[in-house]
């Protein structure tokens, strides 16, 4: 069985633009939720999304969005992008909103310069 | 409300040496408790669980009990070895309606030959 598989991997943006990455969960999974991982500010959950709908939030500003597709794939997206955005993003996926263990995927590592 | 409080790292030991990362958490209720792991460039991987007071989950020679006296989950090892190197991270997940997980800041443990 897959595991969760995210892309890009590795991408460099620039200030001011926007970034779209993307997350295919286990198949099964209907759950998708996202984190953002940095050196000191440790592990931090942005949302999750389950049947298409945004289920919980963290405490990110609104250019920090995602979405979830019919096939519960999930994309999140930054808009104008700043240096402090730089992390690793990480999706994670569980069979439902029930579901007492969830999966990560490696992530996507993001530089904004 | 619901966190994770985690030992700082980095902690660095010798091979075979005794390893315990202490965790303890407040949570409403009685959550599911995690250890997930996290080796260098990867996501993060379920390393054990417990869900109900005084379970011990285990993996790959690991341990954990949650002891609901103490409100705690520490992990322990008693021969670590240099593969075992990596951020460790506790997590809980409470039990209620459209939960979400809660994860500390991670323990790096650095293990030398």
């Amino acid at each position: 069985k897959a595991g969760v598989t995210q892309t890009p991997r590795y991408l460099i943006k620039t200030r001011g633009q926007q970034v779209t990455l993307s997350c295919s969960p286990i198949s099964g999974h209907r759950s998708v939720s996202w984190y953002q991982q940095t050196p000191g500010q440790g592990l931090q959950f942005l949302f999750e999304y389950f049947s298409e709908t945004q289920r919980n939030k963290g405490n990110f500003p609104g250019r920090f969005s995602g979405r979830q597709f019919s096939n519960s794939r999930s994309e999140m997206n930054v808009s104008t992008l700043e240096l402090g955005d730089s992390a690793l993003y990480l999706c994670a996926s569980r069979p439902d909103l029930s579901g007492n263990t969830i999966y990560f995927g490696e992530g996507s590592w993001l530089t904004v310069v | 409300g619901n966190s994770v409080t985690q030992m700082e790292g980095p902690v660095t030991l010798s091979e075979e040496a005794f390893l315990t990362i202490n965790c303890t958490y407040t949570a409403t209720g009685y959550p599911s408790l995690f250890w997930y792991v996290q080796y260098p460039g990867e996501g993060l991987q379920l390393l054990l669980k417990a869900t109900k007071a005084d379970d011990k989950g285990s993996n790959k020679g690991f341990e954990a009990t949650y002891r609901k006296e103490t409100t705690s989950f520490h992990l322990e090892k008693g021969s670590v070895q240099v593969s075992d190197s990596a951020v460790y991270f506790c997590a809980l997940l409470p039990r209620e309606n459209f939960n979400k997980f809660y994860f500390g800041s991670g323990t790096k443990l650095n293990v030398k030959p």
